[in-house]
């Protein structure tokens, strides 16, 4: 296995678009995370999947966002109705959860800018 | 006050120099985070930990929980040690991250 890999590695689109980002966690990790990574600030938390449930969204993300994982592998994480600020690096984990030590691995980002 | 402070936000360094970066907390814990981020985005875990101390190559981390707060060392640094690092904290009572700013580590040649 090769780590978490995310898809696209970048994305520039025009305010008011849809945007569509994949994360593919590590085969059998059953937490998958999602972070959002502004410039010069560290990652700020957006929302966490046990398997296919969806357990907690953070205040960050609003009605525009949308985050699926819908067999409990891969997750998708929509954004409707871009807005400039919404321009960031979006960072997804994936982590094998066992006890109460639960070491994340990243996956490279995705950058979106938003025009 | 945000809950998870680091010190220094910068840091410049000559090559070989001991590195030492410090994290505060003020939230209950069940672990701590460190990791490394290079330009572009990348981040890696260096060592997650409850108690007491971990060695890696160069690296150490100490934790002490009474106190809240953990620092992160580097002995004889390298250029290919600049980056930037974050300290990161499991809360008691739930999954969440809560992630300091970061450090800007830079070791000059």
């Amino acid at each position: 296995d090769t780590g978490v890999s995310q898809d696209p590695r970048h994305k520039i689109t025009k305010r008011g678009q849809n945007v569509t980002f994949r994360c593919d966690p590590i085969s059998e990790h059953n937490r998958l995370y999602w972070y959002r990574q502004t410039l010069g600030q560290g990652p700020e938390f957006l929302t966490y999947f046990q398997n296919e449930a969806q357990l907690e969204k953070s205040r960050l993300l609003s009605d525009r966002f949308s985050a699926e994982r819908p067999k409990g592998s891969f997750s998708t994480l929509e954004i409707q109705r871009t807005e400039q600020g919404d321009s960031a690096m979006y960072l997804c984990a994936s982590s094998a959860a066992q006890g109460a030590l639960d070491t994340q691995y990243f996956g490279p980002g995705t950058r979106l800018t938003v025009l | 006050k945000n809950e998870v402070e680091q010190s220094p936000q910068n840091l410049t360094a000559q090559e070989g120099e001991f590195i030492t970066i410090n994290c505060s907390y003020s939230v209950g814990i069940s672990a701590l985070h460190w990791l490394q981020q290079h330009p572009g985005g990348g981040i890696v875990s260096l060592f997650m930990l409850s108690s007491g101390k971990k060695k890696h190559g160069r690296l150490i981390a100490t934790i002490n929980i009474q106190e809240k707060h953990s620092s992160l060392h580097i002995t004889a640094s390298h250029p290919r040690d600049s980056a930037v690092y974050i300290c990161a904290v499991y809360m008691d009572s739930n999954y969440q991250l809560i992630w300091g700013a970061g450090t800007k580590l830079i070791i000059k040649p």
